[in-house]
């Protein structure tokens, strides 16, 4: 089944401690993204990649960092969490910059 | 700049009842792409319908269609014969090369279906 996974779903997590969410896709797409979701703020993008070790920020990249050495994976890290990073987290990808962006489940994250 | 808008915050549709979402959008690219998602109560995003900027045709997808005017800069979507299941937050979204592919959301539609 063609999907995109994303881990952890749920974390809670505190002030300054690293965490990485994981983020896999097997339909073999070059271009990954991450988002984050807030409410009134709508989805915005954090970093993206259009193909292996090419990344690049995207609207809100503060405070993240993201790798793709394999083109299946793309890992979001927060160095230091903070309590403005508490949100939905998306990971997505797409053959190509046009197409239909696939969706991972989405990641709940609370940094307290 | 490139932007989306959805102008109906949320919206009540009696069940089996037709429902139109309006959706504008702003961009100076001739080549884009136009998208519908939908975020039910448990947060997954799920892709509805695409329409392809140099589309003749208004796309369909079973229940749903894209009422894509161009001129106008619009892309509505219609769910037909709507249905309980049909309650969720939806998303018109855009993707341009001038974007470097980040599909650019509007705020959302939230809809509920009456029965």
């Amino acid at each position: 089944e063609a999907q995109v996974t994303q881990n952890p779903r749920y974390l809670i997590t505190v002030t300054g401690k690293k965490l990485t969410v994981t983020c896999s896709q097997n339909m073999n797409h070059e271009y990954m993204s991450w988002y984050r979701q807030d409410p009134g703020l709508g989805l915005r993008q954090i970093y993206y990649s259009m193909n292996v070790e090419v990344t690049d920020k995207g609207d809100v990249p503060e405070g993240y960092k993201v790798s793709r050495k394999e083109k299946r994976n793309f890992p979001l890290i927060l160095e230091s969490p903070s309590p403005n990073q508490t949100s939905l987290y998306f990971c997505a990808s797409s053959s190509h910059i046009y197409g239909e962006l696939f969706f991972g489940e989405g990641s709940r994250l609370t940094v307290l | 700049a490139q932007k989306i808008t959805q102008t109906q915050p949320g919206m009540f549709v009696q069940e089996k009842e037709a429902v139109t979402l309006d959706c504008t959008y702003d961009t100076s690219d001739q080549s884009y792409g136009l998208f519908w998602y939908k975020q039910p109560s448990s947060g997954e995003m799920i892709f509805l319908i695409y329409q392809g900027s140099y589309d003749e045709q208004n796309a369909t997808e079973g229940r749903y269609s894209l009422n894509f005017q161009k001129a106008r800069k619009s892309a509505n979507l219609v769910i037909s014969a709507s249905q309980l299941g049909d309650s969720a937050m939806y998303f018109c979204a855009m993707r341009t090369g001038g974007s470097q592919g980040n599909l650019i959301f509007g705020k959302g539609t939230k809809l509920s279906v009456k029965p």
